[in-house]
């Protein structure tokens, strides 16, 4: 059990359009998701924490409005990148928790995003 | 806030051989190490995890030890095999109590097992 889906794996667009990114729990409720970013042979860096039905926590430096996370349901959470620039070419990494004190992340597949 | 350092940075061993990975953690409140491993283009994946109340814990080839004192944990893995090889991230979350906390992560440790 605990299989998280990310959807797309890989993904090209240009400069200024916004690209939604899906992260779905397939066999168990998430309570709470996670947004990762992880740059090339570097460590995952935590971008925000969202429970479901409520706003997401945002780490320090990350713009809120840049990258609008949405958990409406136990099962999906989904990031958007509005108005994608090259910068924000990266790896972005869900995971997923059933919540509760220290329950494990069960990680998605990752997004390679390029924006060309 | 917490911080995690990872040591060796990059490890290769002979297939058989075994590998340790250590890691240090700075908030004596952490309370759950979990350890996860990274293939090519792909996500984390949690092999082995350990709470603070235990001091460790084993599952076949893969076993975790926590020294709460000295504020470290490592990863041992014996007879090592090419499908081992991988990136490996330690990790450690800060008690805060009440909903699941968030992980700091290690820099990771490009494991290689020469066949």
């Amino acid at each position: 059990g605990a299989v998280v889906s990310q959807h797309p794996s890989w993904v090209i667009c240009k400069s200024g359009t916004s690209v939604k990114i899906e992260c779905r729990s397939l066999d168990f409720q998430a309570t709470t998701m996670f947004w990762y970013r992880q740059f090339p042979k570097q460590s995952l860096m935590l971008m925000a924490t969202s429970n479901e039905g409520s706003k997401a926590t945002y780490e320090q430096g990350v713009e809120k409005d840049k990258f609008l996370i949405n958990h409406a349901s136990l099962t999906l959470s989904t990031l958007t990148v509005t108005s994608a620039h090259p910068e924000d070419s990266s790896f972005y990494i869900c995971s997923a928790s059933r919540g509760g004190g220290n329950q494990p992340q069960h990680f998605g597949d990752g997004t390679r995003l390029s924006i060309l | 806030g917490e911080n995690v350092e990872q040591h060796p940075s990059t490890l290769s061993v002979q297939e058989g051989d075994s590998a340790v990975i250590k890691c240090t953690y700075s908030d004596s409140a952490s309370n759950y190490f979990p350890w996860y491993k990274q293939e090519l283009g792909k996500g984390p994946q949690l092999i082995i995890d350990i709470r603070s109340n235990v001091g460790e814990k084993k599952d076949q080839r893969i076993a975790v030890t926590l020294n709460k004192t000295a504020k470290h944990f490592s990863l041992h893995i014996t007879e090592t095999q090419p499908e081992d090889s991988a990136v490996y991230f330690c990790a450690a979350s800060p008690a805060h109590g009440g909903a699941t906390n968030k992980l700091i992560f290690g820099t990771g440790t490009l494991l290689a097992v020469q066949p």
